[in-house]
């Protein structure tokens, strides 16, 4: 099974509607990240979070929030999904090793297009 | 603020050729350098880091890249290009000393195999 595993795969859904993208990871780590991917731009942080208590705004937030229900699981909405959202989605995940944190392990992916 | 400036969105070598991908950064701490590698419709997956000690770093599939902080460089190489390097490269740096916040990204370099 995935360490990192993403729901949905894709989702096409209309300008305005609320979306829940959803990660879950079995790596036991305690950082996670949200990335988006538009072609030509490479991928940019959206939130991420140290444990359920701490949430960070990323470079590009507006327009989303995140929840971290558990350890184990980091949510990402679009509160009124705009055409402009489309993209790929990443989730992410990262431990601590001595005094640096290990490379990030990615997700499959959330392909989302806004009609 | 960190970035990454990655040479070239497309690089097109023939098979068996060198192959050798270009990644410049700005960092005003040390630096936690990453080269990932994305196959179509798949996530993203570490080919090699850099933290600290030996600048020659090694990673998977052949691949290396040298840390050279006199230049503000990571160049990627391989010495003999395989059809099934085709993929989509990125090259990131932390945004901490120890990466804990998140990952910048370069915009990507799309590897294509000439047979």
């Amino acid at each position: 099974d995935a360490d990192v595993t993403q729901t949905p795969r894709n989702r096409i859904t209309k300008t305005g509607k609320r979306i829940m993208l959803e990660c879950s990871q079995t790596k036991g780590h305690d950082r996670m990240y949200w990335y988006r991917q538009d072609p030509g731009l490479g991928l940019r942080l959206i939130y991420y979070s140290f444990d359920v208590k701490d949430i960070n705004k990323g470079e590009i937030s507006d327009g989303y929030s995140v929840s971290r229900q558990a350890q184990a699981k980091f949510s990402l909405s679009l509160e009124s999904a705009i055409p402009n959202q489309t993209a790929l989605y990443f989730c992410a995940t990262s431990d601590y090793r001595g005094n640096y944190y290990n490379e990030q392990f990615f997700g499959p992916g959330t392909r989302l297009t806004v009609l | 603020a960190q970035s990454v400036t990655q040479l070239g969105s497309h690089v097109s070598v023939s098979e068996g050729a060198l192959v050798l991908l270009r990644c410049n950064y700005s960092s005003s701490v040390p630096p936690y350098l990453f080269w990932y590698v994305q196959y179509p419709n798949q996530g993203l997956q570490l080919l090699l880091k850099y933290t600290t000690g030996a600048t020659l770093v090694k990673g998977i599939n052949g691949f290396e890249a040298e840390f050279k902080k006199s230049e503000t460089s990571f160049h990627l190489t391989k010495p003999s290009a395989h059809m099934s390097d085709a993929a989509e490269y990125f090259c990131a740096v932390s945004d901490s000393g120890g990466g804990a916040d998140g990952l910048t990204f370069g915009k990507g370099t799309h590897l294509i195999i000439q047979p």
